[in-house]
């Protein structure tokens, strides 16, 4: 079946360290997406990737970045330049062209203390 | 700026009724869609209907539909016959038409309890 996959689905790691949070797709999608979602609201963009050695910033990129070496991988690295990185992250994807819906994965809920 | 307003931040419902969650927008862009997405306890963001600025007909998909009126700038969901698998954080969400159609702008949510 094709699909997102996240991992781990839950990550710990102490303040000051940099984190790489995995997501990979099987669905052939041109696209992919970092959202972050934080207790009690919306999802927020953080980067996004129409096509791969190309990706732009969304809404929040600071204390993050990303890579999209191949078209099946998105990797999401949290930076010690994040101040408040304990959120819970989603990867989604969609063809580049049409009007789909975003598929998301199941998310990592990292923590940071 | 796009913007999306949920105001109901929970609500209660019984088993087979329907219930309607909230959702306004504003845009300045003449071509946007709406989608609504339903989030239960496990995280996963689950897909469930899509209504396009242009599309003349209020979608339906099952026991989902699609309340669109485009002068007020409200998309709200109907759910019809009410499951106890409905409860579930539901989250309405916009795209322009800018560069990505994926750059969606979600609400806060609203929290749904189905009760026996």
């Amino acid at each position: 079946d094709g699909g997102i996959t996240q991992s781990p689905k839950y990550l710990f790691r102490k303040e000051g360290q940099n984190v790489t949070l995995s997501c990979e797709q099987n669905l052939n999608h041109d696209a992919m997406y970092w959202y972050r979602q934080d207790p009690g609201q919306g999802l927020r963009l953080i980067y996004y990737s129409q096509i791969v050695n190309d990706f732009q910033k969304g809404d929040i990129a600071e204390g993050y970045s990303v890579s999209r070496e191949k078209k099946e991988s998105f990797p999401l690295t949290v930076t010690s330049a994040q101040k408040n990185p304990t959120a819970f992250y989603l990867c989604a994807s969609s063809p580049r062209q049409g009007k789909s819906p975003l598929h998301f994965g199941n998310g990592t809920r990292l923590t940071v203390t | 700026a796009q913007k999306i307003t949920q105001t109901q931040p929970g609500m209660f419902v019984q088993e087979k009724e329907a219930v309607t969650l909230d959702c306004t927008y504003d845009t300045s862009d003449p071509s946007y869609g709406l989608f609504w997405y339903k989030q239960p306890s496990s995280g996963e963001m689950i897909f469930l209907i899509y209504q396009g600025s242009y599309d003349q007909q209020n979608a339906t998909e099952g026991r989902y539909s699609l309340n669109f009126q485009k002068a007020r700038k409200s998309a709200n969901l109907v759910i019809s016959a009410s499951q106890l698998g409905d409860s579930a954080m539901y989250f309405c969400a916009m795209s322009g038409t800018t560069d990505s159609w994926g750059k969606l702008q979600f609400g806060a949510g609203t929290q749904v309890v189905v009760t026996p």
